[in-house]
């Protein structure tokens, strides 16, 4: 399968404790993002990578906050001290931006459940 | 600011009844890009259809198509014959093309289809 992966699935953390998300975008894709999406609401935008650089980030994406993407390929996101409103799925997705080009189609990865007690 | 109302929440239909998801957005920008998303309840979002705004054909993709109508503002989406395999929770997005090359997405709040056996 060369689609999004995310890791892990599931994650259950108590209020105060560190996480940290993987995402593998597929293999030939530079942009890389990373969306939340609550129970019955749409996935709202946090960041993205153009390659390793970040290029945008959304008000949403706290200080707790921070995403990297070292390489250029793999991405982690992690959130610190974590709080209960911090419990949703982050989505991660990649496209490829060609030189020049509009409007690229954005694939999503299954999601990273995080549940904070 | 770019915004995107899907009205329904919730739409059961009997398998083999056709069915339309109405999709609503907002945009100053004259170049846009609008999306239809399928998440099933593994979470993922999977992607259906990417319309540009100079582009007002209509699309037809086996049960899927797509009626874009920039005058109503609207890209609403029908299945017909629908099969309980098309049970999702189905997403329209909204992408402008000066907050650079669909590189953020707006969504819509989702519409919860069930198709009943």
């Amino acid at each position: 399968d060369t689609g999004v992966s995310q890791d892990p699935r599931h994650k259950i953390t108590k209020r105060g404790q560190n996480v940290t998300f993987r995402c593998d975008p597929i293999s030939e894709h530079n942009r890389l993002y990373w969306y939340r999406q609550t129970l019955g609401q749409g996935p709202e935008f946090l960041t993205y990578f153009q390659n390793e650089a970040q290029l945008e980030k959304s008000r949403l994406l706290s200080d707790r906050f921070s995403a990297e993407r070292p390489k250029g390929s793999f991405s982690t996101l992690e959130i610190q001290r974590t709080e209960q409103g911090d419990s949703a799925m982050y989505l991660c997705a990649s496209s490829l931006q060609r030189l020049g080009g509009s409007g690229n189609t954005i694939y999503f990865g299954e999601g990273s459940w995080l549940t904070v007690v | 600011a770019q915004k995107v109302t899907q009205a329904q929440t919730e739409i059961s239909v009997v398998e083999k009844e056709d069915v339309t998801l109405d999709c609503v957005y907002e945009t100053r920008d004259t170049t846009y890009y609008l999306f239809w998303y399928k998440q099933p309840p593994s979470g993922e979002l999977v992607f259906l259809i990417r319309r540009n705004s100079f582009d007002e054909q209509n699309e037809i993709s086996g049960r899927y198509s797509w009626n874009f109508q920039k005058s109503t503002s609207s890209f609403n989406f029908t299945i017909t014959a629908s099969q309980v395999v098309d049970s999702a929770v189905y997403f329209c997005a909204l992408s402008e093309e000066s907050s650079g090359s669909a590189r953020q997405l707006t969504f819509g709040s989702g519409t919860q289809l069930t198709v009943l056996p």
